[in-house]
């Protein structure tokens, strides 16, 4: 039973530290997303890789988040400082490769204080 | 991004079906209707997706009006598992495509 897998599934830390979060997606799955859920804002997209090339990252603050795909089993999001207002719930889901579906990953808990 | 409006709750009981209703009224030609659902505490799930014709598949059934400007989601007997946010929403179909979520409906399943 293929899952996208993510790591950690929770994190506390303090503000101003770097944070990077991890997901291997399904294998075969070509595209990679990356969601962020808060009780106001509901789920929003921050950005997405298709065979591992940047297609769209306009949903992420820029001057402190980055998203890379080093290869095709692993995605990466960092936030470098963390704020509090980062506090959330990152998903990451895989899709493509023939299949219409997204698959998403179990989420990482973010906690900044 | 074409806009969908759902309702914010919906209740019913276990073993009853359940008619979840998505308003589209913008939709394009392209537009496929998809419906993911999200259990407490987990990760958005596939439910279904459609483009014109009615589909059914073993978590559920879409009925897509004729023109295409809204869809119900059929729960034929809902069980307690089934107590989730239900989110309508609209994609074109290349491959994966980037989902845009709104609010989804809660649905509460009472035994």
């Amino acid at each position: 039973d293929a899952r996208v897998t993510q790591t950690p599934r929770h994190k506390v830390t303090e503000m101003g530290q770097e944070v990077t979060m991890r997901c291997q997606p399904i294998l075969g799955h070509n595209t990679v997303f990356w969601y962020r859920q808060t009780m106001m804002q509901g789920l929003e997209l921050l950005a997405y890789f298709r065979n591992r090339a940047p297609l769209d990252d306009s949903g992420m603050p820029k001057d402190r988040f980055s998203a890379e795909m080093p290869d095709a089993t692993l995605a990466t999001l960092k936030i470098q400082p963390s704020e509090p207002r980062d506090s959330a719930v990152y998903f990451c889901a895989s899709g493509g490769g023939g299949s219409y579906e997204q698959y998403f990953g179990p989420g990482t808990r973010l906690t900044v204080t | 991004d074409a806009k969908t409006t759902q309702p914010n709750s919906m209740e019913s009981n276990e073993e009853e079906p359940v008619h979840l209703p998505c308003n589209h009224s913008t939709i394009s030609g392209t537009d496929y209707i998809h419906w993911y659902r999200q259990l407490p505490s987990q990760g958005p799930e596939y439910v279904i997706h459609g483009l014109t014709s009615n589909v059914n598949n073993r978590m559920a059934s879409l009925a897509i009006a004729e023109d295409r400007k809204s869809s119900t989601l059929i729960l034929h007997r809902a069980t307690l598992r089934d107590a989730a946010v239900y989110y309508c929403i609209l994609s074109l179909i290349q491959g994966a495509q980037k989902l845009v979520f709104g609010q989804g409906t809660r649905l509460t399943i009472n035994p």
